[in-house]
């Protein structure tokens, strides 16, 4: 029974290069968080996603971020021309549930280190 | 604005101690808290869920209240061991928040043999 599987675990790209980050939840889960840690700081919502919707990007840059969760597939976390700011521990959870299912717990992945060198 | 507070920031305490972890929300109107563990350079780990009716939540030596009223929730961890030592994330689920979690900044936790 696996758990939410997050690949690459490290990541690294030159300034202005593209980062794609995948996301699998786990098997039953049709709700996607993705959230980022950066050094020394908190989790932050970025966006919230069930396939095919994103349910919530408020947490999301304007620019140069984007999420999808198709209907095959990992959700993808994409990142385009990556500044060094960008560098940051990038996690991904699952719930079986969303808002409708109250009480749902969320697990987690053990993230995508991302370092924009 | 909603938001969930740590305090303390960080802990340390010899090994053996009871010791509690304290989590604060601004608005009582939640779906459930739940209680996460990151050992460093990893991912969460799921403690504890507390659903908005419940009061408590125990598992082996670890016990989560909450008190929505007073928009509070603790962890308490009973003869903690060095293996305990980690960060302690609480995140509140607010019913207005369109369905995502609203974590703590943590307690980091260091248990001394």
């Amino acid at each position: 029974n696996a758990g939410v599987m997050q690949n690459p675990r490290h990541l690294v790209r030159r300034r202005g290069q593209e980062a794609r980050l995948r996301c699998s939840p786990m098997k039953g889960h049709s709700h996607v968080y993705w959230y980022r840690q950066l050094p020394e700081e908190g989790l932050k919502f970025m966006v919230y996603l069930q396939k095919e919707n994103i349910i919530d990007e408020s947490g999301m840059p304007k620019e140069r971020f984007s999420a999808e969760f198709p209907k095959e597939g990992p959700s993808i976390l994409r990142i385009q021309q990556v500044v060094r700011g960008d560098s940051a521990a990038y996690f991904c959870a699952s719930s079986q549930a969303g808002r409708t299912g109250l009480n749902s717990p969320l697990h987690f992945g053990n993230g995508t280190r991302l370092t924009v060198t | 604005k909603q938001e969930v507070t740590q305090i303390p920031a960080a802990l340390s305490v010899p090994e053996g101690e009871n010791l509690v972890l304290n989590c604060s929300f601004t608005d009582s109107a939640i779906y459930n808290l739940q209680w996460f563990r990151q050992d460093p350079g990893k991912g969460l780990t799921s403690l504890l869920l507390i659903q908005s009716s419940q009061r408590e939540q125990t598992s082996g030596r670890l016990n989560a209240s909450l008190d929505k009223s007073s928009g509070r929730s603790t962890l308490y961890i009973a003869a903690s061991q060095p293996g305990d030592s980690a960060t302690y994330l609480c995140a509140a689920f607010f019913i207005t928040n369109a369905g995502k979690s609203t974590f703590g900044d943590g307690t980091t936790l260091t248990v001394k043999p």
